[in-house]
């Protein structure tokens, strides 16, 4: 069976302090793989997604950047966090190239950057 | 721009009602819909996948129906217990199957 793994699940970070987050997909192949972003108040916003090794969508303007070393690893950086990037972020991933696949999703990782 | 709005943002009903969460979309243009359940601190997880040329889903005690060309869906949840006190969110793929736009969610709670 498939498992998505997200790490770590909490994180405090200074302004200006660099970050990365982490994702891995097991049990599948060419996952398509996106995290979202969760501001407290405000709804689930997209801010990347990948079709394929080192294949990334932007799809919001900002400081954070997001890679695609292997498969079935996908991760969120920034190099100098600002206090606005704080809220619960979610890595998830679908089946790649089906048009009727659900959406799964990590367990999340609370940032909170003070 | 696809935009997602899910009415009502919070609702609060004693255990055993039957209730009825809403989800609109502004382009109808769509491959499905899914509704997502989201505990507190915690990931979503999908409950319910409508295809466009479907009508409904069911699920246990759930039911989602799909008018694709009115651009609404709705979720029924039959004689609530407390544990499906969450917040219920909807979404629809921007284009194709995906990614996804997701609307704010309905924070439901059930009381005993």
């Amino acid at each position: 069976s498939q498992t998505i793994h997200q790490w770590p699940a909490t994180l405090v970070q200074p302004v200006g302090s660099p970050l990365s987050l982490e994702c891995t997909v097991e049990g599948t192949s060419n996952p398509n793989l996106y995290w979202y972003r969760q501001a407290a108040g405000r709804g689930l916003q997209l801010l990347f997604y990948s079709v394929g090794i080192g294949q990334i969508s932007s799809e919001v303007p900002q400081n954070l950047s997001a890679s695609r070393p292997q498969d079935r690893q996908f991760i969120l950086s920034s190099k100098k966090l600002l206090l606005s990037d704080s809220g619960f972020y979610l890595c998830a991933w679908s089946v790649r190239g089906a048009t009727n696949e659900k959406l799964f999703f990590g367990s999340g990782t609370q940032l909170s950057v003070l | 721009k696809q935009e997602v709005t899910q009415i009502p943002a919070a609702l609060s009903v004693p255990e055993g009602e039957n209730l009825v969460l809403n989800c609109s979309f502004t382009d109808s243009a769509i491959y499905n819909l899914q509704w997502f359940r989201q505990d507190p601190g915690k990931g979503l997880t999908s409950l319910l996948l409508i295809q466009s040329s479907q009508r409904e889903q069911t699920s246990g005690r759930l039911n989602a129906s799909l008018d694709k060309s009115s651009g609404r869906s709705t979720l029924y949840i039959a004689a609530s217990q407390p544990g499906d006190s969450a917040t219920y969110l909807c979404a629809v793929p921007v284009s194709g199957n995906t990614p996804l736009v997701f609307g704010k969610g309905t924070r439901l709670s059930v009381i005993a």
